[in-house]
């Protein structure tokens, strides 16, 4: 079957570099979550989209970040000026969210993309 | 979103049930219980979700106590690669304005030969 899909899975990089990340999500989800884990802890949310739309941004998510999913399908998360706190697991999630729909909702992650700031 | 407690770490032997308790005592009425588990590097994997009544499926059963403030997920035969973290996160499903899952630091599952 096919899964959600991050790349690149893993990205090495300086600080002050700008990075990208993709995240192709489940056919047909209509939503999609990034989020961001960093050793030992949890994932913490950073922001989702419900089709084009950016509907909620976590205070995580500073200027240096911004998300973009300009057709309602893939995405992209970049991180401009990276520092080394930047270094962490993002991953990304998608869900068929249907209101009022029994049998929807459920997020279902990626394999996730490894950032190291050097 | 409520928040949940689970204990840090757990042991099992392989072949016997693992029961990974989960305390939601400020859940919502509209609240599910959601379960996730994360091998070493990847991302986490769906396992169950419930309302109020117990579920199961092919990898898990969910148990949800009658006033729904703790659950139980069980893996009736844990093998060794059932060892991750386990993550169980309380959020309401389907609303316009809700999306988020907000994950605790989870259980560490470890299965024994």
């Amino acid at each position: 079957d096919t899964g959600v899909s991050q790349d690149p899975r893993h990205k090495i990089t300086k600080r002050g570099q700008n990075v990208t990340f993709r995240c192709d999500p489940i056919s047909e989800h209509n939503r999609l979550y990034w989020y961001r884990q960093t050793l030992g802890q949890g994932p913490e949310f950073l922001t989702y989209f419900q089709n084009e739309a950016q509907l909620e941004k976590s205070r995580l998510l500073s200027d240096r970040f911004s998300a973009e999913r300009p057709k309602g399908s893939f995405s992209t998360l970049e991180i401009q000026r990276t520092e080394q706190g930047d270094s962490a697991m993002y991953l990304c999630a998608s869900s068929l969210t249907l209101l009022n729909v029994a049998g929807t909702d459920t997020q279902y992650f990626g394999p996730g993309t490894r950032l190291t700031v050097l | 979103d409520a928040k949940t407690t689970q204990p840090t770490s757990m042991d099992c032997a392989e072949g016997r049930a693992a029961n990974l308790p989960c305390n939601h005592s400020t859940i919502s009425g509209n609240e599910y219980v959601y379960w996730y588990r994360q091998i070493h590097s990847q991302g986490p994997q769906y396992i169950i979700h419930g309302l109020k009544n117990n579920e199961t499926n092919e990898m898990a059963s969910l148990i949800i106590t009658e006033d729904r403030k703790s659950s139980t997920l069980i893996l009736p035969h844990a093998t060794l690669r059932d060892t991750a973290v386990y993550y169980c996160i309380v959020r309401v499903r389907g609303h316009t304005n809700a999306g988020k899952s907000t994950f605790g630091d989870g259980t560490t599952l470890t299965v024994k030969p």
